[in-house]
């Protein structure tokens, strides 16, 4: 067990709609990355937050928002939902600046746009 | 052309049997992290290297650094080590990580 848990682990929406996935990072780590996983398809990274700011963001429209909590918890967040973003969410707990910069990684949370 | 290659895509294999999964990449990198996916979807972190060899158990990381590549090895395979495999790269400093696509391993018994 990582210490990373994401919620909900499964969920289904409909085109248009909003979605928000939470992460709870491992205790004392400060950085939370999102990604993205398609149905036979390595991760996609999505965003990064370090202390609540995002400090790096891969190729994902603005629809696809996110947050961080003064606990180093996250939200992502998806606007106007399409049908090519029914995949695996994944988040990462790390700790910035950290020799190891090992990844702890929550179950996921799967979401299905019908 | 993507910038981490994962090969083999499908692996199968005999319990007992030693099993070499590569990685090559094309970036400059800080590290490079070797994860297991299991069919329920969540991802453990394996290894996390930034040179030479490390080891765990039954399994056995390294990285060329030079050559841009790295392989994972399983020694005495055992079905419970069926799952994908996934070689991930932290480009620059504190870059973003760059994925392969997995390797997909059976062992049978």
């Amino acid at each position: 067990e990582t210490g990373v848990t994401q919620s909900p682990t499964h969920l289904i929406k409909t085109r248009g709609q909003q979605v928000t996935l939470r992460c709870s990072s491992q205790s004392g780590h400060n950085t939370v990355s999102w990604y993205q996983q398609a149905l036979g398809q390595g991760p996609q990274f999505i965003f990064q937050y370090y202390r609540e700011e995002e400090n790096g963001r891969g190729n994902f429209p603005p629809r696809f928002s996110g947050l961080q909590f003064p606990n180093y918890s996250s939200e992502l967040n998806v606007n106007a939902l399409e049908l090519d973003d029914s995949a695996l969410y994944l988040c990462a707990s790390s700790l910035m600046g950290a020799n190891t910069g090992e990844l702890f990684f929550g179950e996921g949370s799967r979401l299905t746009v019908l | 052309k993507n910038e981490v290659e994962q090969s083999p895509q499908n692996l199968t294999a005999q319990e007992g049997e030693f099993i070499t999964i590569n990685c090559s990449y094309s970036v400059g990198i800080s590290a490079l992290h070797w994860l297991q996916q299991h069919p329920g979807g969540g991802i453990v972190s394996l290894f996390m290297l930034s040179s030479g060899k490390k080891k765990h158990g039954r399994l056995i990381a390294t990285i060329n650094i030079q050559e841009k590549h790295s392989s994972l090895h399983i020694t005495a395979s055992h079905p419970r080590d069926s799952a994908v495999y996934i070689c991930a790269v932290r480009e620059g400093s504190q870059g973003n990580l760059i994925f392969g696509k997995g390797t997909k391993l059976s062992v049978k018994p």
